[in-house]
This record gives C-alpha cells, sequence and structure tokens, in this order.
C-alpha cells in the first residue's frame, strides 16, 4: 500500500511562476524526501527533510513538514523549462531507513 | 563514478521465459534495492539487500527472485514471466541513510 500520495496528480504552469505540490502520509515517520524523475529516466533525490524539521531550502526548493497532519509541501520557485517532471515523495519509518515508501508522484509541466 | 548502472535498457520477453536484470554500483553502499513502477502506482519495493549477504521481501515478491552477489551487484529474476510483471524495474543504492540513488531502469516487456 502506498504511504504518501501527492497531490495535485498533474499541475501545468508558466515558466517564471511557482509551483506548490502537497505529500499525505499515514503512519509516523523518520525521514521525508522529494526526487525528481524526468521522463524515461531514473529518480533523483532532491531534498530530505527529518521528522524533528520543519522547513528546509535548497536553492529554489523550499519543502515543509507538519508531522500533526502528517504532510509535506514542496515549493519550486521561479519555475524553469527543465522543471518539468514528475516529482514523488517518500517516507522511511523509525527503525527501518531501507524500507522506502513512495508516493504516486505529481507530474508538472511548466510551459515555456 | 558510474553510479548505479542496470542491463538490459530494454526487453521483450514471452509469458513463461525467464531473465535476470543486472544492477551494479560503485558507491560502496551497503544497501540495495528492486522497484517496480506502474503507471499510476509509484515505485513499489520487490526485494532489498540491507548489506551483502542478506535480502528481505518488500512489498511486492511474489515471482521475484533476488541475489546479492557482492557488495556492488544486485540482481533480480524473474523465472516464468507473467504480462503482469510487465513495467519499468528500477535498482537504487543507499549508503546508511534512506536517501536512495538510482539507476536509469529496464523497460520490460512480458507479450
Amino acid at each position: 500500500s502506498q504511504q504518501g500520495e501527492e497531490d495535485p496528480q498533474a499541475l501545468s504552469i508558466q515558466e517564471g511562476e511557482n509551483a506548490t505540490m502537497n505529500c499525505s502520509y499515514k503512519t509516523s515517520i523518520n525521514n521525508l524526501q522529494w526526487y525528481r524523475q524526468n521522463s524515461g529516466r531514473g529518480l533523483v533525490h532532491l531534498i530530505l527533510i527529518r521528522s524533528n524539521e520543519r522547513e528546509k531550502h535548497s536553492g529554489r526548493l523550499r519543502v515543509t513538514l507538519d508531522t500533526s497532519k502528517k504532510s509535506s509541501s514542496l515549493l519550486i520557485t521561479a519555475s524553469r523549462a527543465a522543471d518539468t517532471a514528475s516529482y514523488f515523495c517518500a517516507t522511511d519509518r523509525p527503525g527501518g531507513y531501507q524500507k522506502v515508501t513512495f508516493g504516486t508522484g505529481t507530474k508538472l509541466q511548466v510551459i515555456p | 563514478n558510474a553510479g548505479v548502472t542496470q542491463t538490459p535498457k530494454f526487453q521483450v520477453l514471452k509469458t513463461g521465459q525467464s531473465m535476470t536484470l543486472q544492477c551494479a554500483q560503485d558507491m560502496n553502499h551497503n544497501s540495495m534495492y528492486w522497484y517496480r513502477q506502474d503507471p499510476g502506482m509509484g515505485l513499489r519495493l520487490i526485494y532489498y539487500s540491507a548489506s551483502e549477504g542478506t535480502t528481505d521481501k518488500g512489498e511486492v515478491p511474489n515471482g521475484y527472485n533476488v541475489s546479492r552477489l557482492n557488495k556492488r551487484e544486485f540482481s533480480l529474476r524473474l523465472e516464468s514471466a507473467a504480462p503482469s510483471q510487465t513495467s519499468v524495474y528500477f535498482c537504487a543504492s543507499s549508503g546508511g541513510t534512506s536517501l536512495q540513488y538510482f539507476g536509469p531502469g529496464t523497460r520490460l516487456t512480458v507479450t
């Protein structure tokens, strides 16, 4: 069963706009990660946020985590055409870092 | 460094045929993983190997076997392929954290 579910399933924006995608999960977590997948390629790690962190930044990426609501959001600011990809959240539970569960993904299209 | 490599990139099998997907990593990682990705389903863990010499079932292990040949290599075997195993297969590795590095994938079609 999927631990994480992303929302929306698909998002289309103009270049330069911000993109926000959300992830909800069901059980307690140790870490939450976001990955990007370009069409036909493997996943690439973007950012990891620990359960005791609330916000993390990396370049144009901002991730928030609300453990009380079991949810996270990924914000991409000033989007570029190259950001077009699918984005997945992934969670792991305390004591089991190998068992990472991935969500179903948000497909982002950035229109030049 | 090549990171995580997978062979083959594409494969077409007939129902009942067998094949082995190969994966290798050059990052000296202890843990390795096999996932399958189906449309609308995200990635689902088939098997993982926490360290050399150990393997454990994931969420969808039925119909698959794995071998952790050494620290670098982790193979996935389909003994008798079925159309339901048509999917894209990804290998990944990690070095003591949940952060995983993925290979480019193998696109498998079973007719």
